[in-house]
């Protein structure tokens, strides 16, 4: 069965900062792998997603992610916070159709 | 386009009581999602409806939570008994297919005293 792990469940990291949320999955065929956003008491936001084909992807607001499948890793990056980054931002695999999420990481931003 | 329609948006209940959650899907969605999602840890899929079918109910307790979508439209889920464990948020989500992506509602907050 499919899992994820994301390394730290809170991170904080000054406005204007690199922004890097790590996440770790296990899967046993080609993953979908995504990531999402979401701010307080409000559904989820996709940011990005990985299908097929280029390795590294580009989402909304400035973030990107790169599947490394020798190293099982789908992390998240922005390379200058911004105070409206500030949120739970969720790691997911898709096998079979399914979503299974990471417990999630919280990202501060100090002014 | 609208998004996904979630009511209500806070419940508060105590134990032993019967709660319903109802949610209306993106128009021309087929597919549907019904997510719990605990303090402090990731959303956990419940059920899986394609059209008025369910495709994926095996993390769903059977003994006290029930849904369903009969016109293929809109949903709801049921609590009956709720237990202190079930306070959580319900967040239902909608794709166009199974493989298409899920947009999520703003979720049902419930809280069991």
């Amino acid at each position: 069965a499919q899992s994820v792990t994301q390394l730290g469940s809170h991170v904080s990291v000054s406005e204007g900062a690199l922004v890097l949320l790590r996440c770790n999955y296990s899967s046993s065929v080609p993953p979908y792998l995504f990531w999402y956003v979401q701010y307080p008491n409000q559904g989820l936001q996709l940011l990005l997603k990985y299908t097929t084909g280029a390795t590294l992807v580009k989402g909304i607001n400035g973030f990107e992610a790169e599947f490394k499948k020798s190293e099982t890793s789908f992390h998240l990056t922005k390379p200058s916070a911004h105070m409206s980054d500030a949120a739970e931002y969720f790691c997911a695999v898709s096998e079979y159709q399914k979503l299974v999420f990471g417990q999630g990481t919280r990202l501060t931003i100090n002014p | 386009e609208a998004g996904v329609a979630q009511s209500p948006r806070y419940k508060i209940i105590e134990k032993r009581q019967s709660v319903a959650f109802w949610c209306n899907p993106i128009s021309g969605h087929a597919t549907l999602y019904w997510y719990q999602q605990i303090l402090g840890q990731g959303p956990k899929l419940l059920i899986q409806f394609q059209n008025n079918g369910v495709v994926d109910d095996s993390q769903l307790p059977k003994d006290r939570f029930s849904a369903e979508r009969l016109k293929g439209v809109d949903s709801t889920l049921k609590i009956q008994p709720a237990k202190l464990e079930d306070s959580a948020v319900y967040l239902c989500a909608s794709s166009r297919s199974l493989d298409n992506e899920q947009f999520f509602g703003p979720g049902t907050r419930l809280t069991v005293l």
